[in-house]
């Protein structure tokens, strides 16, 4: 079975300086790792995601992810938050080997607080 | 504009009754997902869809059930509603071509359920 953690139920960084969002997942396989984000009273929105390739991957609005098969880790990252950055961030994993039927699954989100 | 429709923004009810909750997904995708989302449990995964047939089930409980109709959109159909099944319900859809948009999940705004 596939699993995500996402051990941080909040995360608060001042304006400007450098954000981390942590992530860990479990497959059996390969992973597709993604992240989404979360307006108050919005549907999630895709961020980024890591299929292959290089491990650190550029999103939208600034935001990167590094993954890290060892650790299996998926942090994301953003060099100068922004207030408006503040919102409800979901790791997501599925597992490259679960064929078309694409069952992803979601942590259970971290609050970022970006405090001017 | 995420391109997934998801009807009502709003739905009050009462204990015992039966709601049903209607999504329409991007043009051109033929997997639809249902999530609900509480602030005890997080997003978690109900059921999936693709052209028609059931693919994948989550935590859904057997008073919800969902379909999906030949032009693609979707009903998750909730019964006998409790006052716990009070929270948002996410609808996504995606696509399964061979592009890099594949596996991207595309969120609607929800429906707030409130069970009183």
């Amino acid at each position: 079975a596939q699993s995500v953690a996402q051990p941080e139920d909040q995360v608060n960084v001042a304006e400007g300086n450098p954000l981390t969002v942590k992530c860990t997942y479990s497959v059996s396989g390969n992973p597709y790792l993604f992240w989404y984000v979360q307006y108050p009273n919005r549907g999630l929105q895709f961020l980024l995601k890591y299929i292959t390739g290089d491990n650190l991957v550029k999103g939208s609005y600034g935001f990167e992810a590094e993954f890290n098969k060892s650790q299996t880790s998926f942090h994301l990252k953003k060099p100068s938050a922004l207030v408006s950055d503040s919102a409800l961030y979901f790791c997501a994993v599925r597992d490259m080997n679960s064929g078309g039927y694409q069952k992803v699954t979601f942590g259970i989100g971290t609050k970022l607080q970006v405090i001017p | 504009d995420s391109g997934v429709t998801q009807t009502p923004k709003h739905l009050i009810t009462a204990t015992g009754q039966r709601v049903t909750l209607r999504c329409s997904p991007r043009s051109g995708d033929l997997s639809v997902y249902w999530y609900q989302q509480s602030l005890d449990q997080g997003l978690q995964f109900l059921i999936q869809y693709y052209n028609g047939e059931e693919r994948a089930k989550g935590n859904i409980l057997e008073r919800f059930s969902a379909q999906q109709f030949p032009d693609l959109h979707s009903e998750l159909n909730l019964s006998s509603l409790e006052l716990g099944d009070s929270a948002l319900y996410f609808c996504a859809s995606s696509g399964l071509g061979q592009s890099s948009a594949k596996n991207i999940q595309y969120f609607g705004a929800g429906t707030r359920l409130s069970v009183l």
